[in-house]
């Protein structure tokens, strides 16, 4: 079974830009979340898809969007870019809903995303 | 206020040597907590999983323990190889669905 896909794995933007980032589900995953990591700050939720409907928000400026496609798939959306949101960008699958019960996630290798 | 602390922050231990790493946490209530292993670059991968009930989860040469009283956990690498070093991340769950993130500790075995 393939595992969750993110693209591109790299990517390089100025300030003012706007990004896309893509994720694959394992297949048969309902659920998609995405994740900030920075040194600092270690791993910071950001949303979480399932049915094409955001359940769970975290605290990110609404910059930050994302959205599911009926298939599972999900894209992250980050207009305006600043210096700080250079970042690891995680992407999480799981069967279901609800990272909260007993249900494993499996993440993605992430977008390594570079503000200049 | 719901946290999860890791220590160390680092670490750097001789290759076959044990070590623990420390995850203190105060997220209530309680629904699970996980340890994930994450090589640099590369996204975290799922060591172990635990609920309130679970004392202890081995996975191999990592064994967790969970102490639910004193809000603790702990992660037991034996016998340490090369490819143990990576950074290792504390993640509890509460029971409303969120997840709350320790900042990692960076394990380096050396030869």
């Amino acid at each position: 079974k393939a595992g969750v896909t993110q693209t591109p794995r790299y990517l390089i933007k100025t300030r003012g830009q706007q990004v896309t980032l893509s994720c694959s589900p394992i297949s048969g995953h309902r659920s998609v979340s995405w994740y900030q990591q920075t040194p600092g700050q270690g791993l910071q939720f950001l949303f979480e898809y399932f049915s094409e409907t955001q359940r769970n928000k975290g605290n990110f400026p609404g910059r930050f969007s994302g959205r599911q496609f009926s298939n599972s798939r999900s894209e992250m959306n980050v207009s305006t870019l600043e210096l700080g949101d250079s970042a690891l960008y995680l992407c999480a699958s799981s069967i279901r809903q609800a990272p909260g019960s007993y249900n494993e996630q499996f993440f993605g290798p992430g977008t390594r995303l570079t503000v200049l | 206020k719901n946290q999860v602390e890791q220590s160390p922050q680092s670490l750097i231990i001789l290759e076959g040597k044990n070590c623990t790493l420390q995850c203190n946490y105060t997220v209530s209530p309680f629904s699970n907590l996980r340890w994930y292993k994450q090589d640099t670059g590369r996204g975290p991968v799922s060591l172990t999983i635990m609920t309130f009930s679970e004392n202890t989860k081995s996975n191999g040469r990592y064994t967790a323990t969970l102490d639910a009283d004193t809000k603790q956990s702990s992660l037991h690498i034996t016998a340490s190889q090369l490819s143990d070093s990576a950074s290792y991340i504390c993640v509890v769950s509460a029971t409303s669905n969120n997840l709350f993130f320790g900042t990692g500790t960076r394990l380096t075995v050396i030869p």
